[in-house]
């Protein structure tokens, strides 16, 4: 597509409840990640596809947390058993994937505000 | 361990007046760095980047950054704000595989 396209925009749960938030990024972009923005803060690492494969997930919180991307285009972030903490703008950005990796030029999403109540 | 440090939380500049945002960096190797725009509702835009070179770069918006790796800074200019550049400003630097970004600066234009 044109740009990164996050869905859903909003989501308000009930803690306790299982979410999914869906990213399709730009065409030919080989490298996908997710960010999380809590209020106030900027954007904080949770994890990096190269590929269908996740080549740094050093970021995510804890076990509750996970993300896919099976066929190498589209991911979702998944998060168990949510938590009122949890709540914030999750952001993903995906690139062309060059070396080193911390050169790559990121696009974003306009992001998914999770609400956990 | 890497970081970026956004010294100013929140600026208010007049319109037509000059800007300069703040960052400051820790990164032990050569260091990538970046300055996002993000407006309401809107996802991160990026002002312009450093990699190497000449130490002064130009981005989109009439925006500027210069590096000066003696202060481990990368601060922001633009030398007359428009009433639309008022938004949250992120530093960051590309560490390993991902982006660390600074708090932001949220930028007020007042007329």
């Amino acid at each position: 597509g044109a740009g990164v396209s996050q869905t859903p925009s909003n989501k308000v749960t009930e803690k306790g409840k299982y979410v999914e938030l869906r990213c399709d990024p730009i065409s030919g972009h080989t490298a996908l990640y997710w960010y999380r923005q809590s209020l106030g803060q900027g954007p904080e690492f949770l994890i990096y596809f190269q590929g269908t494969g996740a080549a740094d997930d050093s970021g995510l919180p804890n076990d509750r947390f996970f993300a896919v991307r099976p066929e190498g285009s589209v991911s979702t972030l998944k998060i168990q058993r949510t938590e009122r903490g949890d709540s914030a703008v999750y952001l993903c950005a995906s690139s062309f994937a060059g070396t080193p990796s911390g050169a790559n030029v990121l696009t974003f999403g306009a992001g998914s505000r999770l609400t956990v109540l | 361990a890497q970081s970026v440090t956004q010294p100013d939380i929140h600026i208010t500049v007049s319109e037509g007046a000059s800007l300069e945002l703040r960052c400051n960096y820790s990164y032990g190797a050569t260091p990538y760095l970046f300055w996002y725009v993000q407006s309401p509702g809107q996802g991160l835009q990026l002002l312009l980047k450093y990699f190497s070179g000449d130490t002064l770069v130009q981005g989109i918006k009439g925006f500027e950054a210069e590096f000066k790796r003696s202060q481990s800074s990368f601060n922001l200019r633009k030398p007359s704000v428009h009433w639309s550049d008022a938004a949250e400003y992120f530093c960051a630097v590309g560490a390993g595989t991902a982006l660390i970004f600074g708090k932001g600066t949220t930028l007020s234009v007042s007329s």
